[in-house]
């Protein structure tokens, strides 16, 4: 049973555009969202995270809003780059012992010229 | 630091094969995990450690093996090789209290 819902699968944006990746998660009892950046090759590396008592939180042109009630969370990346073209996961923290990660299926992002 | 490493980078195994992945962390984190990645699959779970000699399972187990002898290592066990453990494997680790995980660079795993 999938847990934590993301969408699109796959994203194309021009370059200076804002990229919004969706998630939707279930289990109320995750307390902590990350999102994950991953290049070609490489393992995902963490961009930005939220704590649900927090509505949005900015880093630079990365953007998480955060929506308890709707138990939903989306990354907005504003004035998209080329650079910013990389696979991006979702994840939620919690439920039960280890602090494990739920990871979203990912969303394969290209920005172009 | 070197952070999170893991060998081999690339591996083909044949079927009813074993190996082991190694993996390995210099910053002390006492959490440590293995995921596998299909693709359109996200990462998933295949078990974690939350210190030496404390192992359990994740999301999906069967047909792995793991061992946490020390803080630093954390090796997964293939022991018969199916063509469903073809995949890329991460491990990641992190230190208490803190939730940020790191990746390591990931072995891409193929079984013919």
């Amino acid at each position: 049973q999938q847990q934590v819902k993301q969408s699109p699968q796959s994203l194309i944006v021009q370059k200076g555009g804002i990229s919004i990746i969706n998630c939707a998660y279930e289990n109320t009892a995750f307390d902590y969202f990350p999102w994950y950046q991953q290049f070609p090759g490489k393992g995902p590396a963490l961009l930005i995270a939220i704590r649900p008592d927090v509505s949005e939180k900015k880093e630079g042109r990365f953007t998480i809003s955060f929506n308890k009630s709707a138990k939903q969370f989306s990354l907005h990346i504003m004035d998209s780059q080329p650079g910013d073209s990389a696979t991006y996961f979702c994840a939620a923290n919690g439920s039960g012992g280890g602090n494990k990660l739920t990871f979203g299926t990912g969303t394969q992002l290209k920005v172009e010229l | 630091n070197a952070g999170v490493t893991q060998t081999p980078k690339f591996r083909i195994l044949k079927i009813g094969q074993s190996m082991t992945l190694q993996c390995t962390q210099d910053m002390n984190h006492n959490y440590m995990y293995w995921y596998r990645q299909d693709p359109g699959m996200g990462l998933k779970l295949i078990y974690y450690s939350v210190g030496a000699g404390i192992t359990d399972k994740g999301e999906v187990p069967n047909g792995y093996n793991v061992s946490r002898s020390t803080t630093e290592d954390f090796p997964l066990r293939l022991e018969l090789a199916a063509p469903s453990q073809t995949s890329v494997y991460f491990c990641a680790s992190k230190s208490s209290p803190y939730n940020e995980q790191f990746f390591g660079p990931g072995t891409r795993l193929t079984v013919l």
